[in-house]
């Protein structure tokens, strides 16, 4: 069984830049949701897919967005970057979309805006 | 707004002990509660999940309560390790949710 995979592990990027962040979920998971973690919290949601649609959004601007393809893999969007987008971006998969299946997580990309 | 909260102090404990962690939510009824286990530079990992319906779940040394009334779950790992000083979040979901809300973690060291 093949556990969640992100690329790339460490990026630093220039506020204003674009960056897109990518993720492989594991075999059998249907369902992916991005997740990013500023330093010493928890992490917090951005958004859901569910069979290659967005299927729910966290607290997070338009300029963040994401894409689910056929074989489940996801990537994230991120544009015009601004500093307090520095973090830890997480990927999730699970094998359904409710609230009782459990978040199989990656190692995450450390974004750094400078 | 919804809130999981966890004591943002760390908490040390002696080699053998138990170790008590505790998860408050605000505005908010989770179905689930969850708990996930996070080391330095890596992701989180699933290790409890318990049901509102639940008192209590039992996984090896480890084990979770869920009580509505005081809207609150408590993390216990006995006979504690070093090799379980960790981050350990809490988090909770609802029954048709897409959401998964996370605490901030709190912080273990288990001293030989």
């Amino acid at each position: 069984e093949t556990g969640v995979t992100q690329s790339p592990t460490h990026l630093i990027k220039t506020r204003g830049q674009q960056v897109t962040l990518r993720c492989s979920s594991q075999s059998g998971h249907n369902t992916v949701s991005w997740y990013q973690q500023a330093l010493g919290q928890g992490p917090q949601f951005i958004f859901q897919y569910y069979r290659e649609e967005e299927n729910g959004r966290g607290n997070f601007p338009p300029r963040f967005s994401g894409l689910q393809f056929p074989n489940y893999s996801s990537e994230l969007n991120v544009n015009a970057l601004e500093l307090d987008d520095s973090a830890l971006y997480l990927c999730a998969s699970s094998s359904e979309d409710r609230g009782n299946s459990p978040l199989h997580f990656g190692n995450g990309t450390r974004l750094t805006v400078t | 707004s919804q809130k999981i909260e966890q004591n943002s102090e760390a908490l040390n404990i002696q080699e053998g002990k138990t170790a008590t962690l505790t998860c408050n939510y605000t505005n908010y009824s989770p179905a689930y509660l969850q708990w996930y286990r996070q080391d330095p530079g890596r992701g989180p990992v699933f290790l409890l999940l318990i049901r509102e319906n639940e008192k209590e779940k039992r996984k090896e040394r480890l084990k979770v309560t869920f009580d509505t009334t005081l809207k609150q779950s408590l993390f216990h790992i006995t006979a504690s390790q070093p090799a379980d000083s960790a981050t350990y979040l809490c988090a909770g979901s609802t029954r048709g949710g897409f959401k998964t809300i996370f605490g901030a973690g709190t912080r273990l060291f288990v001293k030989a």
